[in-house]
């Protein structure tokens, strides 16, 4: 298997731009949860999903941070519009149900807001 | 507020010796704590867990000790090796939900 997919690697946009970041999760996971990580804060939790439906998205700092699920092989984490606060590495991560304690994380998409 | 917290960002040492990364916590609800390894430029990785009801749990060279009582655990690495350098995060679950709480992480860096 390939393991967790994110694409972009690396981002760098304007304030104001809109930003889409791209997982795409282990075949057969059933979870799938997004990351943000900075030096401050460490890993935040901001959403997770169970069967493409969202189950807690607590952790999503503001409006302006949305995601979907549209099917099980795909997900997205979108800002906008993004300001330069956002930038942080975002990861992707995905686990079996009954393995939750084990997450397997993707590479992280490294954004940056100017 | 943090609910995970990782005190100190860094830490060196020799390798063959023995390398202590510390954790707290402060929500009693916690049930489940994992330490994760991380490489730059690559996702976190599962490295050694344990369960709220043991208070050891050990691994080949790696040993997580847990204390309730103080809110605290610590991952131990014996002997240290080059290749262990990497960012440790400390997580823990609560037993509310599957949400996972992480620290800030501690930069290991072992001195050949």
């Amino acid at each position: 298997d390939a393991g967790v997919i994110q694409s972009p690697r690396h981002e760098v946009t304007e304030m104001g731009q809109e930003v889409t970041l791209r997982c795409k999760p282990i075949s057969g996971h059933d979870y799938l949860f997004w990351y943000r990580q900075t030096m401050m804060r460490g890993l935040e939790l901001l959403i997770y999903f169970n069967n493409n439906v969202p189950i807690d998205d607590s952790g999503m700092p503001e409006d302006r941070f949305s995601a979907k699920m549209p099917n099980a092989s795909f997900s997205t984490l979108k800002i906008q519009p993004s300001e330069p606060r956002d930038s942080a590495v975002y990861f992707c991560a995905s686990s079996l149900a009954r393995l939750l304690e084990t997450q397997y994380f993707g590479p992280g998409t490294r954004l940056l807001v100017l | 507020d943090q609910q995970v917290k990782q005190n100190s960002p860094s830490l060196s040492v020799q390798e063959g010796r023995i390398s202590i990364l510390n954790c707290d916590y402060t929500n009693s609800m916690f049930d489940y704590f994992l330490w994760y390894k991380k490489y730059p430029a690559e996702g976190p990785t599962f490295l050694i867990s344990i369960s709220s009801i043991k208070d050891k749990n050990e691994d080949g060279r790696f040993t997580v000790f847990l204390n309730k009582s103080a809110k605290h655990l610590s991952l131990h690495i014996v002997p240290s090796q080059p290749g262990d350098s990497a960012v440790y995060f400390c997580a823990a679950r609560s037993n509310t939900g599957n949400q996972f709480y992480f620290g800030t992480g501690t930069s290991l860096t072992v001195i050949p």
